[in-house]
């Protein structure tokens, strides 16, 4: 298996929802990254897992709340969102953190906020 | 601060002529260099990374891309073109620090039959 699987592929939720966006990997891999990627533009870091922890916050409002309950799964919690969070949510693996293996990305979860 | 530019937003080619994604960078140190393509409402695709080694990089779909430390970039090409391949490139580079991927504006390139 070589792939990243992200899920759902599109979400709409209101402003007062609280949804929930998965990512999962059997590559073994124990770096995981989520990325936030608006319409016609690049994709922009938001969270960095190393062996299940936490690594980088790239200063992402508390409203993204990120979990890595294990080495291959992880979630991205969604609570009272803004419409201007409506994005395309792309989650990433990396055999260690470092970029020397390279970076495998999922096909993302597009987020609609209502 | 790291940082890739890609200087072009649209590149057109006709099918079964080469194509040039450009390419340049701005690294401390020694660059980790990759190249993604996207198609519309999908995520990245990998097709190459240049980390160490020889200059001249061997990717997926038969896509290419040659490290050039003096003119400091990273060019995509592939000799010759298919309107399969017309989707968005983008040009990145690992930041050390935080080992995020720093990606370059993005360039669409366009394959006429």
């Amino acid at each position: 298996d070589t792939e990243v699987t992200q899920t759902p592929k599109h979400l709409v939720m209101g402003m007062t929802n609280k949804k929930s966006l998965k990512c999962e990997q059997h590559m073994g891999h124990r770096a995981m990254y989520w990325y936030k990627q608006k319409a016609k533009k690049p994709p922009e870091l938001m969270f960095v897992y190393s062996y299940e922890k936490l690594s980088i916050n790239e200063s992402v409002p508390s409203r993204f709340s990120p979990e890595c309950p294990n080495s291959s799964l992880l979630n991205l919690h969604l609570h009272a969102l803004q419409p201007e969070d409506s994005a395309l949510y792309l989650c990433a693996s990396s055999q260690v953190r470092g970029g020397v293996y390279g970076y495998t990305f999922g096909s993302g979860t597009r987020l609609t906020v209502v | 601060a790291q940082s890739v530019a890609q200087p072009e937003d649209q590149v057109n080619v006709a099918e079964g002529n080469p194509l040039t994604v450009k390419c340049t960078y701005s690294v401390s140190g020694n660059p980790y260099l990759f190249w993604y393509v996207q198609y519309p409402n999908r995520g990245l695709q990998f097709l190459l990374k240049y980390i160490t080694g020889d200059n001249l990089v061997k990717g997926s779909y038969g896509f290419e891309a040659e490290f050039n430390k003096s003119q400091t970039s990273f060019h995509l090409k592939k000799p010759s073109a298919l309107v399969s391949d017309s989707a968005l490139y983008f040009c990145a580079v690992r930041d050390y620090n935080t080992d995020k991927l720093i990606f370059g504006t993005g360039t669409r390139l366009q394959v006429f039959p």
